[in-house]
């Protein structure tokens, strides 16, 4: 079946840099986007972007424009959200999910905390 | 950037009762691109509508979505006790996509 594996928590001091991954299989990799969503402490789901596979061409929101890179690997079917210059409120749950322009988001992985302090 | 408001904020209804949920968008656009998802705590999202209408696979039936131009709503015709969650619209498309603040179902 699909399934989107992410990697496990981290932890990190303000200005670091950290990349979370999420390992896919059950599906074509290069048909579909992967997007990249987040949810701080007590707040709503927030759009952080998202990369069409088969091109490698990504669109970021505009919160995270010039501290956030996405990127793929087709040879291990993998999704990689690198985000930089981290903040206190960068702290959330962020969360790869499957999708394109005709459905949205329909496979979601688990889930990656990330704690900033 | 298309801005979704949700109403309300809070739905306090009783097991078997219907929910209706508003999404309102800033500015008109496809209803092609507009989704509904379930958040419960603990849990990733899950997707229950896209294309404004359309259940997702594996989504039962008193689920739907209806709407067009800058209102969407979902309906769940007859509330479960696993239905009491978080639910969110999104729009998305060719380019930026967004959510709205959400809508929580709680017990009454």
């Amino acid at each position: 079946q699909v399934q989107l594996v992410q990697s496990g928590a981290e932890m990190k001091k303000p200005g670091a840099s950290v990349k979370v991954s999420c390992k896919t299989s059950g599906y074509g990799f290069r048909s579909y986007d992967i997007s990249w969503v987040r949810q701080a402490p007590g707040q709503g789901l927030e759009w952080v972007g998202r990369i069409t596979v088969y091109t490698g061409n990504a669109i970021y929101s505009p919160n995270f424009q010039g501290r956030v890179t996405m990127t793929t690997d087709t040879s291990t079917t993998t999704a990689f959200l690198e985000l930089r210059s981290l903040r206190s409120d960068d702290t959330a749950v962020y969360y790869c999910a499957r999708g394109d322009v005709v459905v949205g988001m329909d496979v979601w992985g688990q889930g990656t905390p990330l704690i900033v302090s | 950037e298309i801005v979704l408001t949700q109403s309300p904020a809070t739905l306090s209804l009783s097991p078997g009762e219907r929910a209706t949920l508003s999404c309102r968008a800033s500015q008109s656009f496809s209803a092609s691109y507009l989704a509904w998802y379930q958040h419960k705590p603990g849990q990733a999202p899950k997707l229950l509508i896209y294309g404004a209408s359309t259940r997702a696979t594996g989504v039962p039936d008193r689920f739907s979505g209806s709407g067009s131009g800058t209102d969407f709503t979902l309906t769940i015709s007859r509330l479960e006790p696993e239905d009491f969650a978080l639910y969110y619209c999104q729009h998305y498309g060719w380019s930026q996509w967004t959510f709205g603040q959400g809508t929580k179902v709680e017990i009454k």
